[in-house]
């Protein structure tokens, strides 16, 4: 069983839904959540920080931390045909750990 | 602009030839990064860095090399070990104490 499990897609859905992804986890020692927004054959750019658990939101997109379940969502509201890329989700026990990745999911947004 | 360069951005490998890309960061950030990503996989660490002359080994490190003299660059060799080095590289970096890393454009090598 990988550490850091995430549906690989695609996820279509149309234009203007509200999206939402997630990751689960086995390892109840992560503290610190990532999203990273990775557009094709290009290198992934952060896209949302959280520590522990609870929510963070910044315009369209809201990162949510559930520990007790072990299970992070990234839910993006109001979705454009621009926010179709590969989404993928990275956690960490602390700054002397390594980021462990999810596998990415693929979005794709229809006009 | 502040930022990690990386180049080539595709790069051809003949049979039993050694291979090197480059990784530079202007954004003063002490920890450097190598990732390996191939389709519909996860990242998977390759060699990090946390402080100039220093390196460790990533999860497949068996069939590269990295070099860390100067803190802006982080270069990889992809030795004629590394069997099956068809994928995209990544190069990241990240400031000292913390948890986010930034990446560079990556570079895509392929086999002739």
């Amino acid at each position: 069983q990988k550490e850091v499990e995430q549906d690989p897609g695609p996820l279509s859905v149309p234009e203007g839904a509200i999206v939402s992804l997630n990751c689960t986890y086995s390892n109840s020692a992560f503290q610190y959540f990532m999203w990273y927004r990775q557009y094709s054959r290009k290198g992934p750019e952060l896209l949302m920080y959280t520590y522990s658990s609870g929510n963070k939101e910044d315009g369209r997109f809201t990162a949510q931390v559930d520990k007790s379940s072990k299970y992070i969502s990234l839910f993006i509201r109001d979705s454009q045909p621009s926010d179709s890329a590969t989404y993928l989700c990275a956690m960490s026990q602390g700054s002397n750990y390594q980021l462990i990745w999810g596998a990415g999911t693929k979005l794709i947004i229809k006009p | 602009d502040g930022g990690i360069t990386q180049s080539p951005k595709y790069l051809f490998r003949k049979e039993g030839q050694n291979v090197t890309l480059s990784c530079e960061q202007n954004l003063n950030h002490d920890a450097m990064y190598w990732y390996r990503q191939d389709p519909g996989q996860g990242l998977r660490l390759i060699y990090y860095s946390q402080i100039v002359n220093d390196f460790q080994k990533g999860d497949i490190a068996e069939g590269y090399s990295v070099s860390r003299e100067k803190k802006e660059s982080f270069p990889l060799t992809v030795t004629s070990a590394q069997k099956n080095p068809t994928a995209f590289y990544l190069c990241a970096s990240s400031p000292g104490q913390t948890e986010t890393q930034y990446f560079g454009p990556g570079t895509r090598l392929l086999v002739l």
